[in-house]
């Protein structure tokens, strides 16, 4: 079955140290993402990548770092230096980068919850 | 004023009734509109694109008000299994190889009851 998947769902973290969420896809997608979510808000950009070895910044990249090494994988790190970083972290992937086609579906992971101590 | 706002609701409606969300963008060279559905803990899913024309998908129809800026999600004969949270989803134009912003509202709760 081609999906997403993030690991872990859970993750709790000690407040200074960095994590790294994992996100792999087989969807043989070109573009990838990560948001995080808040209570009460609505999804948020962190980072974006068009293709390999090629990523940009999106709406809140502060304290988070990524590297896209291969098309089926997309790690966000989350540094000491992000201020808030208790939320829930969504990775999705799409055919190409959004914007270039109404029907540009961007699928979603499960999600990872993360919780700083 | 917020990119992309919705009513947070939540919106408390019985089995069987016609419920209506609408979703206003403030910026006018806003360029696809979708209507995403996400369960309790869950990440979101596609409900449905949203055309210039409208369109209707079985018991949802999504429409489209350039003119006002706004969209909307009209669901009807509501069924238990629609309570989630309904997030529209804007785009801005892209240009070159530049991405296409993609704004999402905070979410408006709908929640059916027998």
């Amino acid at each position: 079955d081609g999906g997403i998947t993030q690991s872990p769902k859970y993750l709790f973290r000690k407040e200074g140290q960095n994590v790294t969420l994992s996100c792999e896809q087989n969807l043989n997608h070109d573009a990838m993402y990560w948001y995080r979510q808040d209570p009460g808000q609505g999804l948020r950009l962190i980072y974006y990548s068009q293709i390999v070895n090629d990523f940009q910044k999106g709406d809140i990249a502060e304290g988070y770092s990524v590297s896209r090494e291969k098309k089926e994988s997309f790690p966000l790190t989350v540094t000491s230096a992000q201020k808030n970083p208790t939320a829930f972290y969504l990775c999705a992937s799409s055919i190409g980068l959004a914007g270039f086609s109404s029907y540009n579906e961007q699928f979603f992971g499960p999600g990872t919850r993360l919780t700083v101590l | 004023r917020k990119e992309v706002e919705q009513d947070p609701g939540p919106f408390n409606v019985p089995e069987g009734a016609t419920v209506a969300f609408n979703c206003t963008y403030s910026n006018s060279a806003s360029q696809s509109f979708f209507w995403y559905r996400q369960d309790c803990r869950k990440e979101p899913k596609l409900l449905m694109s949203v055309y210039s024309s409208g369109n209707e998908d079985g018991r949802f129809t999504a429409q489209l008000n350039r003119a006002s800026q706004y969209i909307s999600l009209l669901i009807r004969d509501s069924k238990l299994s629609d309570s989630a949270t309904y997030l529209c989803v804007v785009i801005l134009n892209a240009g070159g190889t530049s991405y296409g912003k993609l704004t999402f509202g905070q979410g408006t709760i709908l929640t059916v009851h027998p």
